[in-house]
């Protein structure tokens, strides 16, 4: 079946620094892509998406493009700010109607100044 | 309402009784999500509504759990004779229609069930 990997964590940065948060897909057919951004205390926002292949999703200074070739949405931002410390998932919708989303298990990054 | 409500927020019970977790999707949004937020595990799909019906159960871990929506709106999730593993933190998403490729969910804040 469908299923999503994502780097594990914690990610431990400093200010400013190149975030990567790697994230790779088990699909059949062509299912959109999504990361979703979980804040100390709060509940899970969509950060951004994707759709199709070559699709270039961003938010917040956050990229991640969908490259079928690699079956890959790795997450990228150019200079991390404390504020960004937070759960990040990555998740696919199958191209069903009706199919759940489908959550890999996560990456905590913590940023400090 | 403005966003999805979950109540209660923290709900702490003894081994063996039986819980109600509430789900109050956005007004108008069709789809209803339950998933299930353990540690170190991510999210877990538990189940789907469209409408009142579900057309997706396949993630209910047990037949100790069990979930219903009335009027296309409110959701409960049952969780009958609760143990120590349902520990975990219980959370409901909507989305405007079924189809997931061009809409993502909106997420409650959740349920923090402790089983004790």
């Amino acid at each position: 079946g469908d299923s999503v990997t994502q780097m594990e964590g914690p990610v431990t940065l400093s200010e400013e620094a190149f975030l990567t948060i790697n994230c790779t897909y088990t699909a059949t057919g062509y299912p959109s892509l999504f990361w979703y951004v979980q804040y100390p205390g709060e509940g899970l926002q969509l950060l951004l998406k994707a759709t199709k292949a070559d699709d270039k999703g961003s938010n917040k200074g956050f990229e991640a493009t969908y490259r079928k070739e690699t079956t890959s949405f790795h997450l990228e931002k150019g200079s991390v700010q404390v504020s960004d410390s937070a759960v990040y998932f990555c998740a696919l919708a199958g191209n069903q109607a009706g199919t759940a989303l489908i959550f890999g298990k996560g990456t905590t990054l913590s940023v400090s100044s | 309402g403005a966003g999805v409500s979950q109540s209660p927020s923290n709900k702490v019970t003894e081994k063996g009784k039986d819980v109600e977790l509430r789900c109050d999707p956005i007004s108008g949004h069709t789809a209803l999500y339950w998933y299930r937020q353990s540690l170190g595990q991510g999210l877990e799909f538990l189940i789907y509504f469209q409408g009142n019906s579900a057309p997706d159960k396949s993630g209910l871990p047990s037949d100790r759990f069990s979930a219903e929506r009335t009027g296309g709106s409110v959701s409960t999730l049952t969780i009958q004779r609760t143990q120590q593993e349902d520990s975990a933190v219980y959370l409901c998403a909507s989305s405007a229609q079924a189809g997931t490729a061009n809409y993502g969910y909106t997420f409650g804040s959740g349920t923090r069930l402790t089983v004790v």
